[in-house]
């Protein structure tokens, strides 16, 4: 079965930085294209970043420069580095999967919490 | 960016009512669409893909339709557990965008 685990949300001060994981279990991560896509309370959708099956990346423009995605094959896992956090940031982050460019967002992971605040 | 806009936002309707959302993109994205199904506290579920691919497991009273820059998803007789939010999203572009929701409520 396909699956995928979030983790490594928290409380957060501005400015600081955190790592969120997504494990996979039942596929290998480098075969999908992997996504964190988030939500704020009590709002919609928004796409973060993708990592493309060759290693590429892409950002959404509001976390471009502050967040970093990235896979370690052996552990079948992708991450979230973010940096430079915002009260803007606050949000679930759920890790998501393609099987192409041209496909839907088809597993998502259950969310993990983000909140930044002083 | 393309730029989806759902309508209307919120949705007041009854157990066995027919419902239809609308979904408008700022330019084409041809058949490059998806409808997921989200309910508080609950991570998005896709229903629909290529505009009008059901899901495997998606009942039948679910359907999409259009192409182009005008999408629609109707629910044929709506169930108790179909109220929830459903957004849009097109996966035309490299930067794929999701509609604003709309809140499908008891009436």
């Amino acid at each position: 079965e396909v699956q995928v685990v979030e983790s490594g949300g928290a409380f957060v001060q501005p400015g600081g930085s955190l790592r969120l994981s997504c494990a996979a279990s039942g596929f290998t991560v480098s075969t999908k294209y992997m996504n964190w896509v988030r939500q704020a309370p009590g709002k919609g959708l928004e796409w973060v970043s993708v990592i493309y099956t060759g290693g590429s990346t892409k950002y959404a423009d509001s976390v471009k420069g502050r967040f970093t995605i990235s896979r370690d094959n052996s552990k079948n896992t992708i991450y979230l580095q973010m940096n430079s956090l915002r009260t803007d940031d606050t949000a679930v982050y759920y890790c998501t999967t393609k099987d192409l460019l041209l496909a839907p967002f088809d597993n998502w992971g259950q969310g993990t919490q983000v909140t930044v605040s002083s | 960016d393309i730029q989806m806009t759902q309508s209307p936002s919120t949705l007041s309707a009854s157990v066995g009512d027919r419902v239809t959302i609308t979904c408008r993109a700022s330019q084409s994205i041809v058949s490059w669409l998806a409808w997921y199904q989200q309910k508080p506290g609950k991570a998005p579920k896709l229903l629909i893909y290529k505009a009008s691919t059901l899901e495997t497991g998606v009942p039948s009273r679910f359907s999409g339709g259009g192409s182009g820059t005008e999408f629609t998803l109707t629910i044929s007789s709506l169930q108790p557990d179909d109220f929830a939010t459903y957004y849009c999203q097109q996966y035309n572009s490299l930067l794929w965008t999701f509609g604003q929701g709309t809140k499908v409520e008891i009436k």
